[in-house]
């Protein structure tokens, strides 16, 4: 079972590069959402979709765009790179009234020089 | 906004002993879910409380929520190697916002 896959796992970018973080889920869950880990900050929301067309704004949005046009792909897309953004990110689903158990993906390691 | 505090931030245990880590919350908590972080590695989900009082347990992990609905505790009774990780708290947040918050995390080590 392939759940949730993100790539790629690792990325280095320079300053004011942009570039496309990919998540699919092929277990046809609504919800899906974007968290980014920072050392003694825990995840922080970037955005999130409850369903395809749909997308809202989390706690960190700036600088982050995302699209849901199917089901099973929500991408993330950074518009011009910042050293601010080196980060993990971390992609989730989960689906109807258990929308809180959440299905991660295994991250991927962003570097901005 | 809802946040969430755990403590420790860290903790390292010898092997076989039971230990305790805390979420605690600055408003009412409407859901409490616990996550499991391998290190290099996605979360995975542990428990979810909901009602004052509940207390659920997973091998040798035990969750509870207090009365109150604003504090919870991960007990782990005689911790093993494979116990070893960042475990973090979420919570639905109180702005409508269908998507979890995330306490900072306690990173556990567990030496043999």
């Amino acid at each position: 079972n392939a759940g949730v896959t993100q790539t790629p796992k690792f990325q280095v970018l320079k300053t004011g590069q942009s570039m496309t973080l990919q998540c699919a889920q092929d277990m046809n869950h609504e919800y899906m959402s974007w968290y980014r880990q920072d050392p003694g900050m825990g995840l922080r929301l970037i955005h999130y979709s409850v369903g395809a067309g749909i997308t809202d704004q989390g706690e960190v949005p700036n600088g982050y765009n995302v699209s849901r046009s199917t089901t099973e792909d929500f991408p993330l897309r950074l518009l011009s790179a910042a050293p601010s953004q080196t980060s993990v990110y971390f992609c989730a689903s989960s689906y109807g009234q258990s929308r809180e158990k959440l299905f991660f993906g295994s991250g991927t390691q962003l570097s901005v020089l | 906004s809802q946040e969430l505090e755990q403590s420790p931030q860290s903790l390292i245990v010898q092997e076989g002993k039971n230990l305790t880590i805390n979420c605690t919350s600055s408003k009412t908590l409407y859901g409490l879910y616990w996550y499991k972080q391998k290190y290099g590695e996605g979360l995975i989900f542990l428990m979810m409380l909901q009602k004052g009082g509940e207390e659920k347990s997973h091998e040798k992990i035990t969750a509870k929520l207090d009365e109150k609905k604003q504090q919870s505790s991960l007990h782990i009774t005689a911790s093993q190697p494979s116990h070893a990780g960042i475990y973090l708290c979420g919570a639905r947040p109180d702005t409508g916002r269908r998507a979890l918050t995330f306490g900072s995390g306690t990173r556990l080590q567990v030496q043999p």
